[in-house]
């Protein structure tokens, strides 16, 4: 089946730093990208769709300048946390919808990030 | 009321037990439903998509009733390995719209 790639699936920086985390599709294009966010014991919550080759729509209460959203290719999505807080410390999983209503999304890997 | 509605538990059951978890969802113009499988610190899995004649995967049967806007997974025969988070996932044209997910433990 479909893949999707997510890295990294790990990482641990600074207050006021940028991370930048990436979603690849491996063996299929995916003009469309969906970033979610997962807190502990909270439900999966998306917060933006990437969209190849225009802006990305942000979900209502997401700080589009503090997530900044790349899909400049029909394989590669990138999330990018600027300024980090320890608050945006959260589990950030990508996923590409699959064309079919009734069949599975793709899901990446997934991405702690821990702000200290 | 959000979207899509589940008892966060946790449900403690012996091995061997049957287990039912509920979801309701509040579009009624919801398409597709679905069960995932989220384990600790991991991606969700699709468990079963659910369908209104309702399925049955090995140990596993899922329900949708429209009318009411109700879905159900029941889980047969628990295993040590069924202990995880179920989430119930409703597709609104593309976008998936999760449920906060229901913790299970299945214990020895």
């Amino acid at each position: 089946g479909a893949v999707v790639s997510q890295h990294p699936s790990r990482v641990i920086c600074k207050s006021g730093t940028s991370v930048k985390i990436e979603c690849r599709s491996l063996d299929f294009q995916a003009t469309t990208m969906f970033w979610y966010r997962q807190f502990p014991k909270q439900s999966l919550m998306l917060m933006a769709t990437s969209n190849e080759g225009s802006k990305a729509t942000y979900e209502q209460g997401v700080e589009k300048d503090k997530f900044l959203i790349n899909h400049a290719s029909l394989t590669l999505s990138t999330l990018t946390v600027t300024s980090a807080h320890p608050e945006d410390s959260s589990f950030y999983i990508c996923s590409a919808p699959s064309e079919g209503w009734n069949t599975e999304a793709f899901f990446g890997q997934g991405t702690r990030l821990t702000v200290v | 009321r959000k979207e899509v509605e589940q008892d966060p538990g946790p449900f403690n059951v012996p091995e061997g037990a049957t287990v039912a978890f509920n979801c309701t969802y509040s579009n009624s113009a919801s398409q597709s439903f679905f069960w995932y499988r989220q384990d600790c610190r991991k991606e969700p899995k699709l468990l079963m998509s659910v369908y209104s004649s309702g399925n049955e995967d090995g140990r596993f049967t899922a329900q949708l009733n429209r009318a009411s806007q109700y879905i159900s997974l029941l889980i047969r025969d628990s295993k040590l390995s069924d202990s995880a988070t179920y989430l119930c996932v409703v597709r609104n044209n593309r976008k998936l719209i999760w449920g906060l997910g229901t913790s299970l433990a299945v214990n020895p």
